[in-house]
This record gives C-alpha cells, structure tokens and sequence, in this order.
C-alpha cells in the first residue's frame, strides 16, 4: 500500500510572502500521479496542481508550482505571493497507474496553512 | 450539473439508525468515488464505480456499510446501525475517465457531515 506523509500540521505565512509545504510518499510502483488538493473551510476539495511521476520537469500553475524528487519520493507544493484566500487545509495525494486500477487517491493528514495581513 | 452534488449536507442519527447519503456527480462522468474524512484528517477511500459496476469496495470498514449506482449516474451510500464511529464527513468525487484511463482528475462534492449520537 501506498502512504503519503505530510510533516506539517500547520503552517502560517504572511500575504505576498511565499511558503512551501512538504510531502513523502513511500511506493513500489513506477508509474503514478500526484496531487495537490485544497480544501477550504466549505469543506469542498479543488485540485490545485497535478504531476506525472514520468515527467521530469516540475509542474507549475499561476502561483502554486512543485518540487517534484521521484528519487527522494519527494512532492513539495510551493505557494508564491500567497493570498488571504490561500488559507485551507492542503492535501497531498497519490495515485498508482496501473491497468484496471489507478483510481484510488491515497491521502495524506493535511496541512493547514495559514495567511495571515 | 455543472458540479458534484451531495445530500443532505448534515445529518444527525441517533445510534442504530440508518442512513442514506446521495451523490449526484457530474453528467456523463464515468467514475464515482466515496471517501470518509475524519475530523482533522485526510480523506480515506470506501468504495469505486466505474458506470455501475463497483469494482473497487475494499475502503469500505465494515458490512454495514453499502453503496449503489444502479443506472451509472446518482449514487447512494447507505450505513446502517450507525455507531458513533461512523460521525465523519462522506465525500463524493467523479471523473470523466475510467480507471487506468491516465491522471484521474477527481471533482469532489462539498460533503455530507454525518453525527451520530
């Protein structure tokens, strides 16, 4: 089974600062996805970012881009000029690829960032 | 609809009773996903549908716990003799792939809050 940890209950930033959130993931597989998910208070999860564990060049979107270490099985999430709206609970999350599966997204304990005037 | 519709949003149950919680995902959407949060943690995945066929039901935590998606749209997750246990937040999420289709991107609801007394 996959496990994605994230050492990071909390994190606070101040707004236009920028604040990186780490994430591990312990797998066999090769082949996978990663993923950022934010949650905010409304409780509804929208993606933020996805990488494919194939791709060597990091995945970047607007202000959020990642770390990506397939090596270290490292996925750190990077958050530039971090807006007020920026406060949620951050989820890191993989996926295996695999024929008939890879549709399972393993989570990790969130983190809850912070963004504080 | 143009989201991942959930009901009820909150439901409180005396212990023993049972439940039902509806998932409307997204048209046409091949896959269904329901997870349970926990309080202060990540999302745990229950059970998958690919159309109607469930062909993942290895998250599920106990026989008390059933899901359905008779016509491939609108699922239902029922929990019967609910124990306190099973206070958590069920999450809903579609995609428009089907599983080994490549990088699932999940829609997810904004959840249904279960408190069981």
């Amino acid at each position: 089974a996959q496990t994605v940890t994230q050492s990071q209950p909390e994190m606070s930033v101040q707004e236009a600062e920028t604040v990186t959130l780490s994430c591990t993931y312990d797998t066999s597989e090769n082949n996978y996805y990663l993923f950022w998910y934010k949650q905010p208070p409304s409780r509804q999860m929208i993606l933020v970012i996805r990488q494919e564990a194939y791709k060597q060049q990091n995945a970047t979107e607007n202000r959020f881009s990642v770390n990506f270490q397939k090596a270290a099985k490292s996925f750190s999430l990077k958050i530039s000029d971090s807006q007020l709206g920026d406060t949620a609970m951050y989820f890191c999350a993989f996926m295996k690829q695999a024929p008939n599966s890879g549709y399972a997204l393993n989570f990790g304990k969130g983190t809850s960032l912070l963004v504080t005037p | 609809g143009a989201g991942v519709s959930q009901s009820p949003r909150y439901k409180v149950a005396k212990r023993g009773q049972d439940v039902a919680l509806r998932c409307d995902p997204i048209s046409g959407h091949v896959s269904l996903f329901w997870y349970q949060q926990a309080l202060g943690q990540g999302p745990e995945f229950l059970t998958y549908f690919q159309n109607e066929a469930q062909l993942d039901k290895s998250g599920l935590p106990s026989d008390r716990f059933f899901a359905e998606r008779p016509e491939g749209s609108v699922s239902t997750l029922k929990i019967q003799r609910t124990q306190q246990e099973d206070s958590a937040v069920y999450l809903c999420a579609s995609s428009q792939q089907g599983a080994g289709s490549g990088a699932n991107v999940l829609t997810f609801g904004a959840g249904s809050r279960l408190t069981v007394l």
